[in-house]
């Protein structure tokens, strides 16, 4: 039971144009998401979260949308650079639990 | 302050063998969580301790897993009788008992192999 889906396994952005990622959950009791991003050989390092409260948060380059009604979220990289190419996954977790649930990923790869 | 530690960090094991994965959280953290990442799939929670207690362990599997995190050293991830199933990267969160579960910073993981 996938609880949260990212439906794009790859996407392919030149450098300096905007990277979008997009990541959908069905359990309306999620109300912190995160994105984590994962070099090859190593763990998920976070990047940016944001509350059910909220439907923007914003940090440098890196934005996350959040529209409750559709159960969608979505992170914007602007301006894209080679060094963000890995994998990015979307999490959720309802505040209080004790497991993150975590999407499938999108390796992005920024194009020189 | 250094981060989450896993070693090993790759473990190939032969069928019925028994694997030890150890974690050890960032300093000042008493949560420690375990997570297992399948070929082409995300990470999906296996259990959660805190200093020699399991909080929550519905997403281990009911038989060969266990885990424990004692009072001193590092947490442990024992499978014991290994299948080729089992094969997958194992990664351990940990964070402080000060923030919610969803801070959690992860380690480096382990890649375990079953020939």
């Amino acid at each position: 039971d996938q609880q949260v889906k990212q439906n794009s396994p790859s996407l392919s952005v030149q450098e300096g144009r905007i990277s979008i990622l997009n990541c959908d959950y069905t359990n309306s009791m999620f109300d912190y998401f995160l994105w984590y991003k994962k070099y090859p050989a190593e763990g998920p390092t976070f990047l940016i979260s944001i509350s059910s409260i909220k439907d923007k948060n914003e940090d440098g380059r890196f934005t996350v949308f959040l529209n409750k009604s559709a159960k969608h979220l979505s992170l914007h990289i602007v301006p894209s650079q080679p060094g963000d190419s890995a994998v990015y996954f979307c999490a959720a977790i309802k505040t209080g639990a004790n497991n993150l649930f975590f999407g499938t990923g999108t390796r992005l790869t920024v194009i020189p | 302050n250094a981060g989450v530690m896993q070693n090993p960090r790759h473990l190939v094991r032969r069928r019925g063998q028994e694997a030890r994965l150890r974690c050890s959280p960032m300093k000042g953290h008493s949560h420690v969580y375990w997570y297992r990442q399948l070929p082409e799939e995300g990470l999906k929670f296996m259990v959660y301790l805190q200093k020699e207690n399991i909080i929550d362990e519905s997403g281990m599997p009911k038989e060969r897993f266990s885990a424990e995190f004692p009072k001193e050293g590092p947490s442990i991830l024992r499978i014991q009788q290994v299948v080729r199933g089992d094969s997958a990267a194992y990664f351990c969160a940990s964070s402080p008992a000060s923030s919610g579960q969803e801070t959690q910073y992860f380690g480096p993981g382990t890649r375990l192999l079953v020939l």
